[in-house]
């Protein structure tokens, strides 16, 4: 069973960086799916962020991605998500979740609880 | 590309069935074969229902399924239960450009 679960600190100032880390269990990140960030801010749905291949290859929304950076930590089986300047707009619940490639496409099969961050 | 279009909320009685649409565009639900469905109940996470418009995963109760006609697809609950209460949130892939877009989220009540 993959388990996912994200942290890092839950209160952000603006124009700071934001830093969350996913760590992966039951799976591992070298393998064939890609690894992916969505949000969810107050009162809105979700919003996907951008995903990491095992190569490092990434894919991000382009409305984020001049912020975004994702990136793997394959030692650890972990990867990460820095969104840069943040500002009140970026206070949301961000999730880690698979992006499975295995005998499906396109479709988030695994899910962390999710990391509440507040840009204050 | 907007998030897609669904109710707010969508209630019912235990045993009815509901019907949660999501309404998109010739440039994501009506161009593949990619909507997928999720259930998000409190202090869980995301748990996939349907993948590739109206696959069902493994394990998931077959009380839910899916259809799709042009840009807008539907998700069906039935024989509602009470733990079935939650948000549920459509997706699409959208292309090379942007991979996925999300619904605007529906919340299911049971009376």
């Amino acid at each position: 069973q993959v388990q996912l679960q994200e942290s890092g600190p839950g209160l952000v100032k603006p124009a700071e960086t934001l830093s969350l880390m996913c760590a992966v269990s039951g799976a591992s990140i070298s393998g064939s799916d890609w690894w992916a960030w969505v949000r969810q801010s107050p009162g809105k749905g979700l919003e996907w962020i951008g995903e990491i291949y095992r190569s490092g290859s990434t894919n991000y929304n382009p409305s984020l991605e001049s912020r975004v950076t994702i990136s793997l930590d394959k030692a650890k089986n972990q990867f990460s998500l820095k969104l840069t300047s943040v500002t009140a707009a970026d206070t949301a619940v961000y999730f880690c979740a698979r992006d499975a490639r295995t005998g499906t496409l396109y479709n988030f099969d695994s899910w962390g609880l999710g990391a509440q961050v507040v840009v204050s | 590309q907007s998030a897609l279009t669904q109710p707010a909320s969508v209630s019912g009685s235990p045993g009815q069935s509901i019907t949660i649409s999501c309404s998109g565009s010739d440039r994501d639900v009506g161009a593949y074969g990619f909507v997928s469905w999720y259930q998000h109940r409190p202090g869980r996470p995301p748990k996939l229902l349907i993948y590739e418009d109206t696959e069902r995963p493994s394990g998931v109760s077959n009380r839910f399924s899916a259809s799709k006609s042009g840009n807008t697809a539907s998700l069906t609950i039935s024989g509602l239960r009470v733990e079935d209460e939650g948000d549920y949130h459509c997706c699409s892939y959208a292309g090379s450009r942007i991979l996925f877009i999300f619904g605007t989220g529906t919340k299911v009540s049971v009376l």
